[in-house]
């Protein structure tokens, strides 16, 4: 059945390490979007990509780096340059196009931890 | 001043009981709006989408107010499985470029038997 993989459930990264974390849709949506969510607080925008081989940058987007070679594949990578990378991070997509009122639907989350 | 605004709670109320969740938003050209619902260590989920004329959905009535930007979540009769975290969420395109969500911090609710 359709749906947003992400992979892994669970992420330990070690100092200095680039660790990835992957999503991907059947659901043969356009668009693809990264957030982050701290504890008590609201989503924030890391990346987010319309179409294949094209994306932009959220409000966080500094230490994070991303891809979009498939229609199906958003992965994010988790640099070292980012200095508080603990979160639960989240991967959405929407049919995307010229409609307005496209929701969107989320995977399970990843939560990253530093060991 | 951040784009979607919501009282964060916690309301806590009994079973049975009605309540109203209210989210303001700063942008008038903001275009679509939604509730998301969001359990404990979850993703969202959504929970339904919010038109201009108001809408319903079995216990869930929500409304838009575009004059005073303003949304509101109206759950009637609540059952213990509605306690959550409820999120107002806002949409807004830039010319011919797909836009983008904002997310308000999200209302607690916790329903006691």
């Amino acid at each position: 059945d359709g749906g947003i993989t992400q992979s892994p459930k669970y992420l330990f990264r070690k100092e200095g390490q680039n660790v990835t974390l992957s999503c991907e849709q059947n659901l043969n949506h356009d668009a693809m979007y990264w957030y982050r969510q701290d504890p008590g607080q609201g989503l924030r925008l890391i990346y987010y990509s319309q179409i294949v081989n094209d994306f932009q940058k959220g409000d966080i987007a500094e230490g994070y780096s991303v891809s979009r070679e498939k229609k199906e594949s958003f992965p994010l990578t988790v640099t070292s340059a980012q200095k508080n990378p603990t979160a639960f991070y989240l991967c959405a997509s929407s049919m995307g196009g010229s409609s307005v009122n496209q929701p969107q639907h989320f995977g399970d989350g990843t939560r990253l931890s530093i060991l | 001043r951040k784009e979607v605004e919501q009282d964060p709670g916690p309301f806590n109320v009994p079973e049975g009981a009605t309540v109203a969740f209210n989210c303001t938003y700063s942008n008038s050209a903001s275009q679509s709006f939604f509730w998301y619902r969001q359990d404990c260590r979850k993703e969202p989920k959504l929970l339904m989408s919010v038109y201009s004329s108001g809408n319903e959905d079995g216990r869930f009535t929500a409304q838009l107010n575009r004059a005073s930007q303003y949304i509101s979540l109206l759950i009637r009769d609540s059952k213990l499985s509605d306690s959550a975290t409820y999120l107002c969420v806002v949409n807004r395109n830039r010319g011919s470029t797909l836009g983008r969500l904002y997310f308000g911090r999200g209302t607690q609710l916790t329903v006691w038997p």
